[in-house]
């Protein structure tokens, strides 16, 4: 079956200074991932996807990630937070190998706070 | 609008009470999720609607829990006597085939 585990539930960040939020995943197969971003009262929202192509993935608002086999990981950067970057951020895994549902495996979340 | 929509925003029930759901997909979109997310945590799956096929509802934690989905439209998710532990945020989601799935802002439900 496949996972994903994020590392950090929390994660505190200056203004200016790197991002990086954590997760690894499990998977029989090459999985595909996502990163979502959940905003306070707003819906989710999807930052970038790894569907078996290149292995660093550019997403919106200066995010990537890098699939990473060896490591199982696909960590998400970003060079610079800015204050709107504060949000709830999710790993995510498609569990679609070998049936039809392409339903997504969340991880817990890690919750990005930006200070000034 | 162009997104998928969800309503009501805020359901606040008695314990023991039916409540319904309701989700409006992206128009064309074939498939058709949801999801809940309970307290300080990620999304559960629940329940899958793809075209005319058979739903997966390999996610509903009981019986209590039943959606519909009319043709590749409007679906309801339908909670019976609800419980506490129902409360949480119901999200829908739809795509187009296999493609990104697009999330509505979900409604919270609260269970007195």
């Amino acid at each position: 079956a496949q996972s994903v585990t994020q590392l950090d539930s929390h994660v505190s960040v200056s203004e200016g200074t790197p991002v990086l939020l954590r997760c690894n995943y499990s998977s029989s197969y090459s999985p595909s991932l996502f990163w979502y971003v959940q905003h306070p009262n707003k819906g989710l929202q999807l930052l970038l996807k790894y569907t078996s192509a290149a292995t660093l993935v550019k997403g919106i608002n200066g995010f990537e990630a890098e699939f990473k086999k060896s490591e199982t990981s696909f960590h998400l950067t970003k060079p610079s937070a800015h204050m709107s970057d504060a949000a709830e951020y999710f790993c995510v895994v498609s569990d679609r190998y070998g049936g039809a549902t392409n339903k997504l495996i969340f991880g817990t979340g890690t919750l990005l706070a930006v200070q000034p | 609008g162009a997104g998928v929509s969800q309503s009501p925003s805020n359901k606040v029930t008695e314990k023991g009470k039916d409540v319904e759901l309701r989700c409006d997909p992206i128009s064309g979109h074939t498939a058709l999720y949801w999801y809940r997310q309970r307290l300080g945590q990620g999304l559960e799956f629940l329940i899958y609607f793809q075209g005319n096929s058979a739903p997966d509802k390999s996610g509903l934690p009981s019986d209590r829990f039943s959606a519909e989905r009319t043709g590749e439209s409007v679906s309801t998710l339908t909670i019976q006597r609800t419980q506490q532990e129902d409360s949480a945020v119901y999200l829908c989601a739809s795509s187009a085939g296999h493609l990104e799935q697009f999330f509505g802002p979900g409604t919270r439900l609260t269970v007195l």
